[in-house]
């Protein structure tokens, strides 16, 4: 097993600009979730997914979109970059069975210009 | 609402060294409890969890028990070595919730020098 995967280790993006952070795991896992981390705030809830076809928003959602089409599947979009989403991003997941151990990816290192 | 306060870091031994680091929590429910670690340029990792009062986590040498009178999860390990060199996060859980939300004190650095 793979785990928890994201794409890509890292970006740049100017102000303005779109892009989509890819996360997938093989676990066959319900609970997915995509947290930030900033420096002296740990991690913060963005988004989060129950199941296939269903999300909903976390502790800072704004700028933020999310979909789940398939269980494997939970992409991040942001629609329109800010500075303020210079970050660390990480995706998690959870079997539905030990539902309160998450498996975290490696990260996704974002600076906005 | 619910919260994790752990000590600010950066906390700096001596390889062989006790290490603590405090954790406590305010949350309404009966919480799980866990401490995650962040090796450098790493995801989070799962180190240890408790999921009711007095229950005792442990893993790799650091244990850490469920205290309800005192709404502490303080992490110990009796002798540190170069490689625990990471960052420390403790969290909660809100037992039995739905959504299996996370969440995170601030986390704390240790290094540990040779």
């Amino acid at each position: 097993n793979a785990g928890v995967t994201q794409t890509p280790k890292f970006q740049v993006l100017k102000t303005g600009q779109s892009m989509t952070l890819q996360c997938a795991q093989d676990m066959n896992h319900e609970y997915m979730s995509w947290y930030r981390q900033d420096p002296g705030m740990g991690l913060r809830l963005i988004h989060y997914s129950v199941g296939a076809g269903i999300t909903d928003q976390g502790e800072v959602p704004n700028g933020y979109n999310v979909s789940r089409s398939t269980t494997e599947d939970f992409p991040l979009r942001l629609l329109s970059a800010a500075p303020s989403q210079t970050s660390v991003y990480f995706c998690a997941s959870t079997d539905a069975l030990a539902r309160e151990t998450q498996y975290f990816g490696p990260g996704t290192r974002l600076l906005v210009l | 609402g619910d919260s994790v306060t752990q000590m600010e870091g950066p906390v700096t031994l001596s390889e062989e060294a006790f290490l603590t680091i405090n954790c406590t929590y305010t949350a309404t429910g009966y919480p799980s409890l866990f401490w995650y670690v962040q090796y450098p340029g790493e995801g989070l990792q799962l180190l240890l969890k408790a999921t009711k009062a007095d229950d005792k986590g442990s893993n790799k040498g650091f244990e850490a028990t469920y205290r309800k009178e005192t709404t502490s999860f303080h992490l110990e390990k009796g002798s540190v070595q170069v490689s625990d060199s990471a960052v420390y996060f403790c969290a909660l859980s809100d037992h039995g919730g739905a959504t299996n939300k996370l969440i995170f004190g601030t986390g704390t650095l240790l290094a540990v020098q040779p």
